[in-house]
């Protein structure tokens, strides 16, 4: 179990890039949430998955953000064309359901920076 | 719908005296409650959680957490804070509502421990 891994750590992008996050939960876990947290606020939910399937998006920030999880292994959220307001850390976890389903583990999260 | 509101955003001790990081809570259903713990450049870790067992819940580092449905209260207690413990601190209230996701977070309390 090496936990939850995020890449990249880091990113800067001009406004108007696109940019990809990639996940990789436990990987046992089923379940796999994104969540997004600017500076001086807890962490706000974006999406989550429960294997492949996609149960929850409309809490996605707008039509520029998507999250895929292909295979129901790793994750990739990807957003278009960048404002400077998605400055911010995403934070991907995972959890397993049926096992303390609400017990999620956190990754150390991908930090947005848009010039 | 749940909510969670931590009185506190920063809380300054001296290491070796007690630490009380005060958090209040809104739930139409008897709530699933935590504490996370964000250390700078690391991922949100689980302190402890309530799950309707015991009202006393003891978690990771020495801390624990008390419920008080009568004050709709659970706050974060150590009885000795260490230098170790200086970091962001979230009251987490998990949602039974499908719409915001699994964890519905606080704004945060910001621990800092005075040599």
């Amino acid at each position: 179990d090496t936990g939850v891994s995020q890449d990249p750590r880091h990113k800067i992008t001009k406004r108007g890039q696109n940019v990809t996050f990639r996940c990789d939960p436990i990987s046992e876990h089923n379940r796999l949430y994104w969540y997004r947290q600017t500076l001086g606020q807890g962490p706000e939910f974006l999406t989550y998955f429960q294997n492949e399937a996609q149960l929850e998006k409309s809490r996605l920030l707008s039509d520029r953000f998507s999250a895929e999880r292909p295979k129901g292994s790793f994750s990739t959220l990807e957003i278009q064309r960048t404002e400077q307001g998605d400055s911010a850390m995403y934070l991907c976890a995972s959890s397993l359901v049926g096992s303390g389903a609400n017990v999620l583990t956190f990754g150390a999260g991908s930090r947005l920076t848009v010039l | 719908a749940q909510s969670v509101t931590q009185l506190d955003s920063h809380v300054s001790v001296s290491e070796g005296t007690p630490v009380l990081l005060r958090c209040n809570y809104s739930s139409s259903y008897s709530p699933s409650l935590f504490w996370y713990v964000q250390h700078p450049n690391k991922g949100l870790q689980l302190l402890l959680k309530y799950t309707s067992a015991a009202t006393l819940v003891k978690g990771i580092n020495g801390f624990e957490a008390e419920f008080k449905k009568s004050e709709t209260s659970f706050h974060l207690t150590k009885p000795s804070a260490h230098m170790s413990d200086a970091a962001e601190y979230f009251c987490v209230v998990r949602n039974y509502g499908g719409s915001q996701g699994n964890l519905i977070f606080g704004k945060g309390t910001k621990l800092s421990v005075k040599p």
